[in-house]
């Protein structure tokens, strides 16, 4: 079984549409990230959250939210999708005090049309 | 200037063949370095993490030079199992990751 799910895998939307993308962990992991990948860009850090209710911006925040209403679950939402939102996202956990390794989720294929 | 750059490659490597490759970063304070492994259209994985002395995980030695500001990765006997894309990876002050785009390689028969 995995130990950091994404639903969905794969979606398709449109311009303006408001996406929610989740993700689950069965690690036990307390903090818990969002990143999006892009062709050469490498993995970009959206917002990263270490323990329920605690919420922090990453370096490319702006056009997304984020929820941690439970240690095991973090979600990302793009309130009016755009086109350039299309990307690769990744969910990542790691535990508190091994600042080494985030052990990510399998991705979730976003398509803005 | 991206803080954290590679090749991007592909890297075209005959199997039992060396490949190495180096990943340079910008932030002189960064404190810790690794190399993640990614299969197409999968996600990331740690590889191995970068020690100041030089570390070898079987075929695999990462070396960092910190006075140049740049971490090496060094496959032997390249497998074909090995084909995949690396992700230079590097942490500064707290807990987050700065990752680098990737450098593809390829291993052929």
């Amino acid at each position: 079984d995995a130990d950091v799910t994404q639903t969905p895998r794969n979606r398709i939307t449109k311009t303006g549409k408001r996406i929610m993308l989740e993700c689950s962990q069965t690690k036990g992991h307390d903090r818990m990230y969002w990143y999006r990948q892009d062709p050469g860009l490498g993995l970009r850090l959206i917002y990263y959250s270490f323990d329920v209710k605690d919420i922090n911006k990453g370096e490319i925040s702006d056009g997304y939210s984020v929820s941690r209403q439970a240690q095991a679950k973090f979600s990302l939402s793009l309130e009016s999708a755009i086109p350039n939102q299309t990307a690769l996202y990744f969910c990542a956990t790691s535990e508190k005090g091994n600042y080494n390794e985030q052990f990510f989720g399998p991705g979730t294929r976003l398509t803005v049309l | 200037r991206k803080e954290v750059e590679q090749d991007p490659g592909p890297f075209n490597v005959p199997e039992g063949a060396t490949v190495a490759f180096n990943c340079t970063y910008s932030n002189s304070a960064s404190q810790s370095f690794f190399w993640y492994r990614q299969d197409c259209r999968k996600e990331p994985k740690l590889l191995m993490s970068v020690y100041s002395s030089g570390n070898e995980d079987g075929r695999f030695t990462a070396q960092l030079n910190r006075a140049s500001q740049y971490i090496s990765l060094l496959i032997r006997d390249s497998k074909l199992s090995d084909s995949a894309t690396y992700l230079c990876v590097v942490r500064a002050a707290g807990n987050k990751l700065t990752f680098g785009g990737g450098t593809r390689v390829l291993v052929k028969p």
